[in-house]
């Protein structure tokens, strides 16, 4: 069964500060990665995703992820945060081809300080 | 754009009493899951339906859940006798439509509070 860690539960950030938060996984075979975003008091919404191809993927509101298979790393980055970008931040993983359930991360949570 | 609504919103019940939350997923999806969220902690799946069938379910979801299909339209998730434990936010989701990518598309979930 495949299995999602965030090595990161709790970043602090000026606005304008570069972001990187990690996500490794665990799967023996091909997966499909996705980050997921959950703003204070609302649903989660799906930020950006890697099926195939290029390994760097580019997200909503300037939002990227580059996967990197040799290390099992779907790390998440943005090169300047805003006050806005304060939110619950979660890696997922699903195995590649038909229907497997998505497995979450234990999410990070990102406060950025104006 | 197309979107999964889920009603109530918040609820408050009673330890042991009978809940059923609803959900509509997006119409041309196929696969239906319920996960949750208890305050603090990760998302987790509970459940997975295909085909008029539970496809998958973890641990947490025992004979106390039951989901249903029942009019081609909404997905429902029943906990027969609630316990303290079971205070959450309950999120349904929906995936695939002739192809799944894996990609869920959430609702905005359903608050659960059992008192």
């Amino acid at each position: 069964a495949q299995s999602v860690s965030q090595h990161n539960h709790h970043v602090i950030l000026s606005e304008a500060a570069s972001l990187e938060l990690g996500c490794n996984y665990s799967y023996g075979g091909t997966v499909n990665l996705f980050w997921y975003v959950q703003y204070p008091g609302q649903h989660l919404q799906l930020l950006l995703k890697y099926f195939s191809g290029d390994p760097l993927v580019k997200g909503i509101k300037g939002f990227e992820a580059e996967f990197i298979k040799s290390k099992f790393s779907f790390n998440l980055r943005k090169p300047s945060v805003q006050w806005s970008d304060t939110a619950e931040y979660f890696c997922a993983v699903t195995p590649s081809g038909g229907y497997q359930k998505v497995t979450f991360g234990t999410g990070t949570k990102l406060q950025v300080i104006p | 754009e197309p979107e999964v609504t889920q009603t109530p919103s918040h609820q408050v019940t009673q330890m042991g009493q009978e809940v059923i939350l609803r959900c509509v997923p997006i119409s041309n999806h196929l696969y239906f899951y319920w996960y949750r969220q208890i305050l603090g902690q990760k998302v987790e799946f509970l459940v997975s339906f295909y085909n008029n069938e539970i496809s998958e379910k973890s641990e947490i979801f025992d004979d106390q859940f039951s989901v249903e299909r029942p009019d081609g339209s909404n997905f429902t998730l029943k906990i027969r006798s609630t316990k303290l434990e079971d205070s959450a936010m309950y999120f349904c989701a929906s995936s695939g439509g002739q192809i799944t990518t894996g990609e869920l598309f959430f609702g905005e979930g359903s608050r659960l509070t059992v008192l």
